[in-house]
C-alpha cells in the first residue's frame, strides 16, 4: 500500500563519514523532492528532478547531491554530513511537470531521521 | 516570493470542540493550497487541498475556506479526537512557480481529553 518508500527510518552516521538516503515510489510520478526538515520547522526543499533533468535549490550546500537511475528510485548523497547536518529527510513526488505551469500535489514519504555522531 | 504566515502556533482544544488554523499568502499568483498533517516521527500527510477557482471544500469533518480577495485560507476541524493531535502545516503554490511548495510554520494542535 506504501506509495513513497524511504529505507531506512533511521539512519546514523559519524561527523565526515558519507552517508546514502534511498526513496522509491509506485506512484509512476516523474518529479521526485528531497526536503530537509529540522525540529518544530517546515521542511525546506534542498533539490528535485523532474524525470531525469536534476533542479538543485539555490541555497541547497554542495555537500548534498542525489541521484535517480529510473522513475522508481531517487538517491540523497551526503558527502561529508556534519553535526548541523542531523534532521529529518523526507523524500516527495508529484505527478507532473514543474515547468508546464501546473500545480500538482505532493505526496510524502515517511522520512529518514539522521543522526550525525 | 512566496510568503505564508500561519497562526496559530499552539493551539489546545477539548475533544469535540472545533479547532481553526489560519494562513495568509502574499503572492496572489498562488493557486493551489494544500494542508498537511504530521504526526511525530512520520512524514507530511495531504489531508485537504483547494485550489483558487473554489472557494469552500469539505471531507467529513475537516474542511477549508479560502478567500482570494484576503489571501488567506483556513482549516477547520469538527468534532476533534485525540488522533488529530499533531502538526498541521499548510502551503501554496505559485502558479508558474515550478511547483515549489511554500509552507507556513506549522501549528502545533493538542486535543485533550
Amino acid at each position: 500500500d506504501a506509495m513513497v518508500i524511504q529505507n531506512p527510518r533511521y539512519q546514523v552516521t559519524q561527523f565526515g563519514k558519507p552517508v546514502t538516503l534511498s526513496c522509491s515510489q509506485t506512484l509512476n510520478h516523474n518529479v521526485m523532492y528531497w526536503y530537509q526538515q529540522k525540529s518544530s520547522q517546515a521542511p525546506k526543499l534542498l533539490f528535485h528532478y523532474y524525470d531525469k533533468d536534476f533542479n538543485n535549490e539555490a541555497d541547497t550546500p554542495d555537500n548534498f547531491q542525489s541521484r535517480r537511475p529510473n522513475t522508481s528510485f531517487c538517491f540523497l548523497d551526503i558527502r561529508s554530513p556534519g553535526l548541523g547536518d542531523a534532521a529529518m529527510y523526507l523524500c516527495a513526488t508529484s505527478r507532473d511537470s514543474p515547468g508546464q505551469g501546473r500545480t500538482d500535489t505532493q505526496y510524502f514519504g515517511p522520512g529518514t531521521r539522521l543522526t550525525v555522531l | 516570493g512566496e510568503n505564508v504566515e500561519q497562526h496559530p502556533s499552539t493551539l489546545s482544544v477539548q475533544e469535540g470542540d472545533s479547532a481553526v488554523i489560519k494562513c495568509t499568502y502574499s503572492d496572489s499568483a498562488s493557486n493551489y493550497f494544500p494542508w498537511y498533517k504530521q504526526e511525530l516521527g512520520k512524514g507530511p500527510q495531504l489531508i485537504i487541498d483547494i485550489r483558487s477557482n473554489v472557494g469552500e471544500k469539505k471531507d467529513q469533518r475537516i474542511a477549508v475556506t479560502l478567500n482570494k480577495t484576503a489571501k488567506h485560507f483556513s482549516l477547520h476541524i469538527t468534532e476533534t479526537q485525540p488522533e488529530d493531535s499533531a502538526v498541521y502545516f499548510c502551503a501554496a503554490i505559485r502558479r508558474g512557480g515550478g511547483n515549489k511548495l511554500t509552507f507556513g510554520t506549522g501549528t502545533q494542535l493538542k486535543v485533550e481529553l
